[in-house]
């Protein structure tokens, strides 16, 4: 079981580039989640999806998009890269959406640089 | 608004001792109230859970926490620290919207 796994593991990009984070859960899990971890500020959701075929943005949704491409997998998309997107990034997973008692799991991260 | 507060930014103890990261929330009812751990070029790891009954909860590695509802306070405590567990430590709330809420973390250093 290796749980949550993050591809790439570092990114340096160029302000326009446009790039895709990879998440892939094995878990079973129904609902998938996207954060950002900033020094000071914790972790942000930026887009969640609830069950596969639905995705909803988070606290800081813009600039990004999501694709829920089956229940394993959830994608991050940077359109045209900019520096304030520099940051870490977090994927994770959960049973149940609907529950709030319920545990997210987190993948390793992705360490994104915009230059 | 609600918000989960981790007022420690960094703290330093020494190899076998004592223990306590704070962390307070703003709610008017209680929470549901996690405790992760984020080793060094790691994702976060789930130490323990609080959603009612017994105040004081029992996690992995050693440690527990305490939910003092007159307080709003939710601190994590562990007797005698190793060096392994030097990590940043984040404080999470679920408000009943299905959605974490993060506290901004705690950096603990371990000194032998």
């Amino acid at each position: 079981n290796a749980g949550v796994t993050q591809t790439p593991k570092f990114q340096v990009l160029k302000t326009g580039q446009s790039m895709t984070l990879q998440c892939a859960q094995d878990m079973n899990h129904n609902s998938m989640y996207w954060y950002r971890q900033d020094p000071g500020m914790g972790l942000r959701l930026i887009y969640y999806s609830a069950s596969e075929g639905t995705t909803d943005k988070g606290e800081v949704p813009n600039g990004y998009n999501v694709s829920r491409l089956n229940k394993r997998e959830f994608s991050l998309r940077l359109e045209s890269a900019a520096p304030s997107q520099t940051s870490v990034y977090f994927c994770a997973s959960s049973e149940l959406w609907d529950s709030t008692t319920d545990t997210q799991y987190f993948g390793p991260g992705t360490r994104l640089t915009v230059l | 608004a609600q918000s989960v507060t981790q007022p420690d930014i960094h703290i330093t103890v020494s190899e076998g001792a004592s223990l306590e990261l704070r962390c307070n929330y703003s709610y008017g009812a209680t929470p549901y109230l996690f405790w992760y751990v984020q080793s060094p070029g790691q994702g976060l790891q789930l130490l323990l859970k609080y959603f009612s009954g017994d105040t004081l909860v029992q996690g992995i590695k050693g440690f527990e926490a305490e939910f003092k509802r007159s307080q709003s306070s939710f601190n994590l405590r562990k007797p005698s620290v190793h060096w392994s567990d030097a990590a940043e430590y984040f404080c999470a709330a679920n408000f009943g919207n299905e959605k974490l809420t993060f506290g901004t973390g705690t950096r603990l250093t371990i000194i032998p």
